[in-house]
């Protein structure tokens, strides 16, 4: 039973362009949410976060959103590069609980393309 | 990478046979964590720990066995390995429950 889904295994997107990764969740519960990139052969990177008492967050070309009511959150990067080109992870936790580990989905494979 | 260090980083063993993948920390953090790689699974907890001697099991956990003696080493034992246990295996670290983690540069551990 997942609770952290990322529906869209692969997306391309030219550079220059806004690419746009989505991330669904089912626990309610979850307060803390976050995103991360993975380079072949690298462990996974932290990109940026959000807590559920804002809706977003920014750090230059990457954009977080939170829609808790629809249990969705989205990472925008305008504009992407090439170098953008890896698989991204949406993980969240129930940070108020404690001891709670983070939760990843499957990862989404972003292609930029020059 | 965070003051991480994982070994071996690649490793290549028989069925049956027993296997102990260390992670070092730096850092001081209290918390750590085990996650395993696998295609079309993304990322999953095999096992965590909130402090010395404080362990907990994670997602799959079955066939693996933790211990945290000191702050910066947290080991994973696999007792009797098997090939459903050939994947990638990552450390992760964190200061707290609210901070993001940090990871190795993983295992790649091959089960024959």
């Amino acid at each position: 039973d997942q609770q952290v889904k990322q529906n869209s295994p692969s997306l391309s997107v030219q550079e220059g362009r806004i690419s746009i990764l989505n991330c669904d969740y089912t626990n309610s519960m979850f307060d803390y949410f976050l995103w991360y990139k993975k380079y072949p052969a690298e462990g996974p990177t932290f990109l940026i976060s959000i807590s559920s008492i804002k809706d977003k967050n920014e750090d230059g070309r990457f954009t977080v959103f939170l829609n808790k009511s629809a249990k969705h959150l989205s990472l925008h990067i305008v504009p992407s590069q090439p170098g953008d080109s890896a698989v991204y992870f949406c993980a969240a936790s129930e940070a108020h609980s404690g001891n709670t580990p983070l939760v990843f989905g499957k990862g989404t494979r972003l292609s930029v393309i020059a | 990478d965070a003051g991480i260090t994982q070994s071996p980083r690649h490793k290549v063993t028989e069925t049956g046979t027993p296997v102990t993948l260390r992670c070092h920390q730096t850092e001081n953090h209290r918390y750590m964590y085990w996650y395993r790689q696998d295609p079309g699974h993304g990322l999953r907890l095999i096992h965590y720990s909130y402090g010395v001697k404080d362990t907990d099991k994670g997602e799959v956990s079955d066939g693996y066995s933790v211990s945290r003696s000191k702050t910066e080493d947290f080991l994973l034992t696999l007792e009797s390995a098997t090939s459903s246990q050939t994947s990638v295996y990552f450390c992760a670290i964190s200061a707290s429950v609210d901070s993001p983690l940090h990871f190795g540069n993983g295992t790649r551990l091959t089960v024959t």
